[in-house]
């Protein structure tokens, strides 16, 4: 089975721009999650989609946005981009929604450079 | 609300001693436990979860964890560390209600020669 694939890998950006970033989860997960992860910051939630439904959301900006399609798939969306939303932005996939001790798998990451 | 520290952000040992990666959580209810790894410029790979069943937990590559309510910990063991266990290993723990994944702040595991 494939695993979780995001493009782009990597993505370099300028300040004010916008950047969408997808996520094909593992075939038959339902669930997937957005996080950012940067040196300073750790590991941060940004939002989980189940069937096609925000539900949950981290405390992030509202210029971090994201949605589902109806196969699953996912895009995150940032606009007006700042120099501190350079990271590395993880999507993962599970069978079932998080809280139901499904685990989580992980794509290999999108890393995005702010300049 | 949930938590999770991991108590050592470096850890070094050498090749072919035991590891241990120090994981506590705070939790009100059973919490379901995790711990994920990280090698360079790579995406998280789950290495073992607990979802109250046995309390000792088995996973992938020879790793280990136990899962102590009295201690709320659930410490991260390797009997013989091996080169390609350099890594950034994270403790994570579910949010009951919130439901959300809750990340540790990760251990970076260095293996000496």
């Amino acid at each position: 089975k494939a695993g979780v694939t995001q493009t782009p890998r990597y993505l370099i950006k300028t300040r004010g721009q916008q950047v969408t970033l997808s996520c094909s989860p593992i075939s038959g997960h339902r669930s997937v999650s957005w996080y950012q992860q940067t040196p300073g910051q750790g590991l941060q939630f940004l939002f989980e989609y189940f069937s096609e439904t925000q539900r949950n959301k981290g405390n992030f900006p509202g210029r971090f946005s994201g949605r589902q399609f109806s196969n699953s798939r996912s895009e995150m969306n940032v606009s007006t981009l700042e120099l501190g939303d350079s990271a590395l932005y993880l999507c993962a996939s599970s069978l079932g929604a998080q809280g139901a001790s499904y685990e989580q798998y992980f794509g290999p990451g999108t890393r995005l450079t702010v300049t | 609300a949930q938590s999770v520290t991991q108590l050592d952000s470096h850890v070094s040992v050498s090749e072919g001693t035991p590891v241990l990666l120090r994981c506590n959580y705070s939790s009100s209810y059973s919490p379901s436990l995790f711990w994920y790894v990280q090698h360079p410029n790579k995406g998280l790979q789950l290495l073992l979860k607990y979802t109250s069943a046995a309390t000792l937990v088995k996973g992938i590559n020879g790793f280990e964890a136990e899962f102590k309510k009295s201690e709320t910990s659930f410490h991260l063991t390797k009997p013989s560390a091996h080169m390609s266990d350099a890594a950034e290993y994270f403790c994570v723990v579910v949010g009951s209600g919130t439901y959300k994944y809750i990340f540790g702040t990760g251990t970076r595991l260095k293996v000496l020669a």
